[in-house]
């Protein structure tokens, strides 16, 4: 069976410091990752999207980026962190025509301060 | 643009009572929509989706949402609430143009408490 595993599961940083969250999914091969924010408050945003090794789309404009360097992993990074990008941090994947269906991981609560 | 509104960010009711969730949404092609609940602390999972079959769709946990056309609405209910319900559901909507692929537009979410 399909898993996902996201890590950490909480992260305090200051502001200024680096950001590195990394996702990985078993049991499936050429998912489509995800990675989407959910500020306190407020719904998801979708903040990256991967069809592929090496291939990112970004949705919008922001201090962070992803990368994914194997076909089951995805990385999200800053070089350095702002206040606003506090938040609550899903990694999500979904396969072919799979009409929108999410498996999403557990997250990693971020607090920069 | 696109959007999904959820109307009430936080819904109150008692243990067996009838749970109803709105949500409106805006495409200007036939949607995807879909619901999904997140728990304390965890991620998402998908309750149902709607993908232009039956306008009526059962979901899991006895949850079910009409699509009405005419409304631009797809709420969720459930005929009674178990404590079990308390958490935060999402209404969403496929973004125009991405296929079957899993970009999504979210609801601002609404928080489901159950009293006893």
């Amino acid at each position: 069976s399909q898993t996902i595993h996201q890590w950490p599961a909480t992260l305090v940083q200051p502001v200024g410091s680096p950001l590195s969250l990394e996702c990985t999914v078993e049991g499936t091969s050429n998912p489509n990752l995800y990675w989407y924010r959910q500020a306190a408050g407020r719904g998801l945003q979708l903040l990256f999207y991967s069809v592929g090794i090496g291939q990112i789309s970004s949705e919008v404009p922001q201090n962070l980026s992803a990368s994914r360097p194997q076909d089951r992993q995805f990385i999200l990074s800053s070089k350095k962190l702002l206040l606003s990008d506090s938040g609550f941090y899903l990694c999500a994947w979904s396969v072919g025509a799979s009409g929108g269906k999410l498996f999403f991981g557990s997250g990693t609560q971020l607090s920069v301060l | 643009a696109q959007s999904v509104t959820q109307l009430g960010s936080h819904v109150s009711v008692s243990e067996g009572a009838l749970v109803l969730l709105r949500c409106n949404y805006s495409s200007s092609v036939p949607p995807y929509l879909f619901w999904y609940v997140q728990y304390p602390n965890q991620g998402l999972q998908l309750l149902l989706k709607y993908t232009s079959a039956a306008t009526l769709v059962k979901g899991i946990n006895g949850f079910e949402a009409e699509f009405k056309k005419s409304e631009t609405s797809f709420h969720l209910t459930k005929p009674s609430a178990h404590m079990s319900d308390a958490a935060e559901y999402f209404c969403a909507v496929s973004v125009e143009g991405s296929g079957n692929t899993g970009k999504l537009i979210f609801g601002q979410g609404t928080t489901l408490q159950v009293k006893p």
